[in-house]
């Protein structure tokens, strides 16, 4: 079956490092691909998404591309701040019976430290 | 602004209680899922529902069960509460758009510890 796997954390970077999050993927056919944040105490939200290959996510100075050579869709970052401080999530869309389901990675933990 | 609910963010219950945990989303979406998020194994998927009074199971549906009477609401039961179901319960609504390109929304989520 569908199936992403995450790079383990917890990651822990200085203010203004480079990120990088690696998830691979297992699909048949073409998923769209999705990361989610979840800050301390909140549920999840979308950080950026991708509907197929080739195609650059990006929102708040994230970007993630859909690589379906390499079945990837690293996360990145050019320069982290504290308020990046979360648990990151990719996740794919998986068609299931009546309705699409989402497949996600196990998570990987985000500290930056001023 | 889509907003998802959840009755309660922190609830303590007895083994073999039964566990109402409540969803409501004021978005008119179709799509409505249950999660538990456990450390080290991250989100999975309990059951979901594409429309009122339909259910499907998803990836670990044993021990709960789920109700849809109204589109906006997405009640999960635990008919008798085990320690092993202590965990984060996630609630999620999305647009049934058929793409699979949904953004899925998420609750605050629901801390339930079973003693």
């Amino acid at each position: 079956g569908n199936s992403v796997t995450q790079m383990e954390g917890p990651v822990t970077l200085s203010e203004e490092a480079f990120l990088t999050i690696n998830c691979t993927y297992t699909a048949t056919g073409y998923p769209s691909l999705f990361w989610y944040v979840q800050y301390p105490g909140e549920g999840l939200q979308l950080l950026l998404k991708a509907t197929k290959a080739d195609d650059k996510g990006s929102n708040k100075g994230f970007e993630a591309t859909y690589r379906k050579e390499t079945t990837s869709f690293h996360l990145e970052k050019g320069s982290v701040q504290v308020s990046d401080s979360a648990v990151y999530f990719c996740a794919l869309s998986d068609k299931g019976s009546g309705t699409y389901k989402y497949i996600f990675g196990t998570g990987t933990r985000l500290k930056v430290l001023a | 602004d889509v907003k998802v609910t959840q009755s309660s963010r922190y609830l303590v219950k007895r083994t073999g209680e039964k566990v109402f945990l409540e969803c409501v989303q004021d978005m008119d979406h179709e799509n409505m899922f249950w999660y538990r998020q456990d450390p080290g194994l991250g989100l999975r998927l309990i059951y979901f529902s594409y429309d009122v009074k339909m259910k499907e199971k998803g990836d670990i549906p044993e021990g709960y069960s789920v109700s849809r009477e109204k589109k906006e609401r997405f009640s999960l039961i635990l008919e008798s509460a085990s320690t092993n179901q202590t965990s984060m319960y996630l609630c999620a609504s999305s647009l049934y758009g058929g793409s699979g390109q949904e953004t899925q929304y998420f609750g605050p989520g629901t801390r339930l510890l079973v003693l």
